[in-house]
């Protein structure tokens, strides 16, 4: 079965600290990648997301996630956070090329002291 | 360009009522799913639309839950009778139709229920 495993529930940060989510997933084939984020009161949104080519993919807001096709990986990572990146974050991944449903994470909650 | 909107966006209902939601997609797209989170789980998938065509229902709970997009635009999903289980936050996404390539999902804000 699909499914896509994210390491932390709960993550407590401060300010400048370098951010590290973890996200591993198993489906059967060439598969696209999503990080979505969720901030307090607001749409889940699209951070980035990797369909083909480079398996450096570099989001908004400073984001980035990298694609390890042989540890069915895509780590998010930050250097630098801001007390405004206090959110949910969801891996997420679908089948490649395709229109079908999206696979989610349980979430991880960034919390961000000042 | 208006993104995707649901109404409404909190419900309380009881045990036994009936709830309809509605979601909107963006102007144009013929994709339409829907998506449930439960307090504490992971967003799960529902149901796809195609145009006005169910493509996938595998994530539908069970019979209890009704969803349509009659005419290919909108779309509603009807909980009857509503159960203490169903309370969660009901998401609707939609993405263009196309024959190959990417295809990047928007989501709306979500509609909030609670079953007391």
């Amino acid at each position: 079965a699909q499914s896509v495993s994210q390491h932390n529930h709960h993550v407590i940060l401060s300010e400048a600290a370098s951010l590290e989510l973890g996200c591993n997933y198993s489906y059967g084939g060439t598969v696209n990648l999503f990080w979505y984020v969720q901030y307090p009161g607001q749409h889940l949104q699209l951070l980035l997301k990797y369909f083909s080519g480079d398996p450096l993919v570099k989001g908004i807001k400073g984001f980035e996630a990298e694609f390890i096709k042989s540890k069915f990986s895509f780590n998010l990572r930050k250097p630098s956070v801001q007390w405004s990146d206090t959110a949910e974050y969801f891996c997420a991944v679908n089948m490649y090329s395709s229109a079908s449903k999206i696979i989610f994470g349980s979430g991880t909650r960034l919390s961000i002291r000042p | 360009e208006a993104g995707v909107t649901q109404f409404p966006s909190h419900s309380v209902i009881e045990k036994g009522q009936t709830v309809t939601l509605r979601c909107d997609p963006i102007s144009g797209h013929d994709n339409l799913y829907w998506y449930r989170r439960v307090m504490g789980k992971e967003i799960k998938f529902l149901l796809h639309f195609v145009k006005e065509s169910k493509q996938d229902e595998s994530g539908m709970p069970n019979n209890r839950f009704l969803a349509e997009r009659t005419g290919g635009t909108y779309s509603t999903l009807k909980v009857q009778p509503a159960e203490l289980e169903d309370s969660g936050v009901y998401f609707c996404a939609s993405s263009q139709l196309r024959a190959s390539g990417s295809n990047e999902q928007f989501f709306g804000p979500g509609t909030r229920l609670t079953v007391l």
